[in-house]
């Protein structure tokens, strides 16, 4: 199993400005996955990040919008850019546990936008 | 997009009675996973099934998987107020860790 922790758990932000999210793994992992889940919503996956590499991202989802960093095997970081209301969701971070078939997440940010 | 539908949308049981959650989905699957969420929180793996499985076990959890029809369902037995939580499932096909999640199911059991 993987504890991962995130932060920050919740924050509320002016629109026009950025958020940084950030998740530490105890342990190292390759790939690390981050989602997006809007109110009353299932989650989509934003990106793949990959440590040494630029992010994957999905359809419907850009770099200059959520910009990625992966330092090393036990970090990252989303940044949620020129916010605006519809940016309101919880953000989740995820790894892959053995396999990589089932996945542990953070706890989540919920980031409501003004 | 999200390929996985979920029924019902809201499921409101008694304390002692069963659960089912049922979801279906489109595309071909190595797995299928169950994942439970507390309050929009993180969530939590429950119970993965393979694709050439057909029923799997964990606690007082029951999971099947039917490949020809795409569909699959969570029975929680003998179900306890502090089961009370969304349920997600959740399918992968070997694509290195992504999953797509279903719409969940919103499960409130009273005491």
């Amino acid at each position: 199993s993987a504890v991962i922790s995130q932060k920050p758990s919740r924050d509320i932000c002016q629109r026009g400005t950025s958020l940084t999210i950030q998740c530490q793994v105890d342990s190292q992992v390759t790939m690390m996955f981050w989602y997006r889940q809007q109110p009353g919503q299932s989650l989509t996956l934003i990106a793949t990040a990959n440590q040494g590499s630029e992010a994957t991202y999905e359809s419907g989802f850009v770099i200059d919008k959520f910009p990625i960093s992966r330092p090393n095997l036990t970090f990252s970081t989303l940044t949620v850019s020129n916010l605006s209301p519809e940016d309101s969701s919880i953000y989740l971070c995820s790894v892959g546990g053995q396999g990589y078939q089932k996945l542990f997440f953070g706890s989540g940010t919920q980031l409501s936008v003004l | 997009s999200q390929q996985g539908e979920e029924d019902p949308q809201a499921l409101s049981i008694q304390e002692g009675e069963n659960a089912t959650m049922n979801c279906s989905y489109k595309t071909s699957i190595n797995n299928l996973q169950w994942y439970r969420q507390n309050s929009g929180r993180g969530l939590v793996h429950l119970i993965l099934i393979r694709s050439n499985e057909r029923e799997k076990h964990s606690g007082r959890l029951r999971v099947t998987l039917d490949t020809s029809k795409k569909s699959s369902s969570l029975l929680i037995t003998a179900s306890r107020a502090a089961d009370t939580a969304s349920y997600f499932c959740a399918t992968g096909n070997n694509q290195g860790g992504k999953l797509i999640f279903g719409q969940g199911t919103e499960l409130s059991v009273k005491p």
